[in-house]
């Protein structure tokens, strides 16, 4: 089944302490993609990756890290998680190419819900 | 950067009615996107419609590129139809890469 999967779903942890939420997608697609929700904000892009080896920055990317060495995984790294960054987290893939930079149908995983006390 | 504005940001059915949900941008967008968020917080994707109109069963989209706005009709609303829908463009930024931004959503509740 073609699918985008998130580890964990559920994550209550604390202040300073390292984490990494996992994005998996089978679907071959090049572009990827880590948002997050919050309550009267909606949904911010944080990072996204046209491809292997190649991210950008978001309009919220501050505080977090990212890395894109196969293709078919996009882990979010939390170096020092704050209070501020407890949210609902989305990680999304879409078949868009680098070639052409273009961004085609997304499909996103099922979240992820952070809190950082 | 691009605004994108939905509207109404609140809407109540009841259920069997039909209702326009409505997206504006501020600029010039590659692609548009519409989404239903559930109760249980899952991104379903909708359309996937940078312009023209397309329809699926009870749901259908039109794009009016060159005047920045895109429409979603839901006809006959059932309940399941409740949640958030949510427009996403994206735009080129000044690297040279695709950047997407949602709107605010509209949040509907269909009641029996």
């Amino acid at each position: 089944e073609a699918q985008v999967t998130q580890n964990p779903r559920y994550l209550i942890t604390v202040t300073g302490k390292k984490l990494t939420v996992t994005c998996s997608q089978n679907m071959n697609h090049e572009y990827m993609s880590w948002y997050r929700q919050d309550p009267g904000l909606g949904l911010r892009q944080i990072y996204y990756s046209m491809n292997v080896e190649v991210t950008d920055k978001g309009d919220v990317p501050e505080g977090y890290k990212v890395s894109r060495k196969e293709k078919r995984n996009f882990p979010l790294i939390l170096e020092s998680p704050s209070p501020n960054q407890t949210s609902l987290y989305f990680c999304a893939s879409s078949p868009g190419t680098s070639g052409i930079r273009r961004i085609y149908e997304q499909y996103f995983g099922p979240g992820t819900r952070l809190t950082v006390t | 950067g691009i605004q994108v504005e939905q509207s109404p940001p609140d809407l109540i059915l009841q259920e069997g009615a039909n209702s326009t949900l409505r997206c504006n941008f501020s600029d010039s967008v590659n692609n548009l996107q519409w989404f239903h968020q559930n109760p249980w917080g899952q991104l379903i994707n909708l359309f996937y419609i940078p312009s023209g109109t397309k329809q699926n069963g009870r749901l259908s989209a039109t794009t009016v590129a060159t005047e920045r706005y895109s429409l979603l009709y839901i006809s006959s609303s059932q309940t399941t139809d409740s949640g958030v829908y949510f427009c996403a463009v994206d735009t080129l930024n000044s690297g040279g890469y695709q950047k997407v931004t949602f709107g605010t959503g509209t949040k509907l509740q269909v009641i029996p």
